[in-house]
């Protein structure tokens, strides 16, 4: 069965620094999502992607982080300046078609110290 | 705003049990439901979708139903599997948007 890449699985980043997560969705999907869970906590939306630009955002996703999809396969998550409290396991996501099954990456792991 | 609460929190039951599952949602107006597996530190597999429209859906040991109506869903595991020890998520959505996901329920099952 076809999977989203999510790389790396695991990134250590200073406080202040900047992170690139990366994502690799299947091929054929037009929907992309980021979430993210903080350890012992639910999944919690961050950004939905359509069409090249962002179709809808959480209170989470503020000017600190943005999306792109530089290429025709890639999709990236940025965050600017990172926090202490952005250290979780963020989750790529994409789906063919709005009402189709949602499909995960296996998640890349943020420490920030 | 779309609150999905799982009860459970957690749940161990012997080898060999059938069990139940069980998610509620505040905002009928969902597209479908989805229900997940997440094992410890991993990513979230997709178990079953069910459509507004659809009463359930069956994989193999697995059923789940939805009640828009009444917003419910339930997930029933037959014959339970140590390998079937994970946490268990539920998820609503409405096309395009954002899918909202439950607390979850953990579950253990004993050898």
């Amino acid at each position: 069965e076809p999977e989203v890449t999510q790389t790396p699985s695991h990134q250590v980043t200073q406080m202040g620094q900047e992170v690139i997560l990366r994502c690799v969705p299947i091929s054929n999907h037009l929907y992309f999502y980021w979430y993210r869970q903080i350890l012992g906590q639910k999944v919690e939306f961050l950004v939905s992607f359509y069409n090249n630009e962002i179709s809808e955002k959480s209170e989470i996703f503020d000017d600190q982080f943005s999306v792109e999809r530089p290429d025709g396969s890639n999709f990236t998550l940025k965050i600017r300046s990172t926090k202490l409290e952005d250290s979780a396991m963020y989750f790529c996501a994409s789906r063919v078609w709005p009402n189709e099954k949602l499909f995960f990456g296996s998640g890349t792991q943020l420490s920030v110290l | 705003k779309q609150e999905v609460t799982q009860i459970p929190a957690a749940l161990s039951v012997p080898e060999g049990e059938n069990l139940v599952l069980n998610c509620s949602f505040t905002d009928s107006a969902i597209y479908n439901l989805q229900w997940f597996r997440q094992d410890p530190g991993k990513g979230l597999t997709s178990l079953l979708l069910i459509q507004s429209s659809q009463r359930e859906q069956t994989s193999g040991r697995l059923n789940a139903s939805l009640d828009k109506s009444s917003g419910r869903s339930t997930l029933y595991i037959a014959a339970s599997q140590p390998g079937d020890s994970a946490t268990y998520l539920c998820a609503v959505g409405r096309g395009y948007q954002k899918v909202t996901f439950g607390t979850g329920t953990k579950l253990q099952v004993i050898p």
